[in-house]
């Protein structure tokens, strides 16, 4: 079974700067596709970034990028330019590529804070 | 847009009880799925569907079940409610066009067991 690891209970980061979230996971399977979202206060499942593992090219999406490292089983997020409506819980999740495999292997997420 | 719907938003039920969790989509998804999210455990899966009439068991399914009698709803259903339970429920649909296509949340049920 795949298991994804998130070992920062808690970060914070100075408004305007960078900060990055890490995510390792373990799988035995060569294609998978793996996830960012956030979930601010109100309780929200955001969708931030997505990566296909068989793509080597780093996934961006305006101030958020991923570093994904597919032979050391991690995929780091990073936040340029902190806002302080990026403040909230951040979670890593693994997706199987299999037919009927439709669910989403989470971490246990990292609570941001932006301080002003 | 209506996206993923979860009805109630908030619930508190004694020992025992039953209950249904109700969950429904717009988005014509033929992938639904059910998780809870406790303290420090991020959200695990507790049953999930791929088509009306087929479910099957996720991380967590114990004390707990679903039906899918059509593509738009499913619901979860608590049999005899217990402290255990109380956490934080989201149901999740996606389509099954594209494999990468993310899963869309509806915004949660908050659950205490007393």
């Amino acid at each position: 079974a795949q298991t994804v690891t998130q070992s920062q209970p808690e970060m914070s980061v100075q408004e305007a700067e960078t900060v990055t979230l890490s995510c390792t996971y373990d799988t035995s399977e060569s294609d998978y596709y793996l996830f960012w979202y956030k979930q601010p206060p109100s309780r929200q499942m955001i969708l931030v970034i997505r990566q296909e593992a068989y793509k080597q090219q780093n996934a961006t999406e305006n101030r958020f990028s991923v570093n994904f490292q597919k032979a050391a089983k991690s995929f780091s997020l990073k936040i340029s330019d902190s806002q302080l409506g990026d403040a909230a819980m951040y979670f890593c999740a693994y997706r199987s590529p299999f037919q009927g495999a439709q669910k989403l292997v989470f971490g246990q997420g990292t609570r941001l804070t932006i301080n002003p | 847009n209506a996206g993923v719907t979860q009805t109630p938003k908030f619930q508190v039920l004694k020992t025992g009880q039953s209950m249904t969790l109700q969950c429904a989509q717009d988005m014509n998804h033929e992938y639904m799925s059910w998780y809870r999210q406790d303290p420090g455990m991020g959200l695990r899966l507790i049953h999930y569907s791929v088509g009306a009439g087929i479910t099957d068991q996720g991380e967590v399914p114990n004390g707990y079940n679903v039906s899918r009698s059509t593509t738009e709803d499913f619901p979860l259903r608590l049999l005899s409610a217990a402290p255990s339970q109380t956490s934080v429920y989201f149901c999740a649909s996606s389509t099954g066009q594209g494999i990468n296509q993310p899963q869309h949340f509806g915004d949660g049920t908050r659950l205490s067991i007393l």
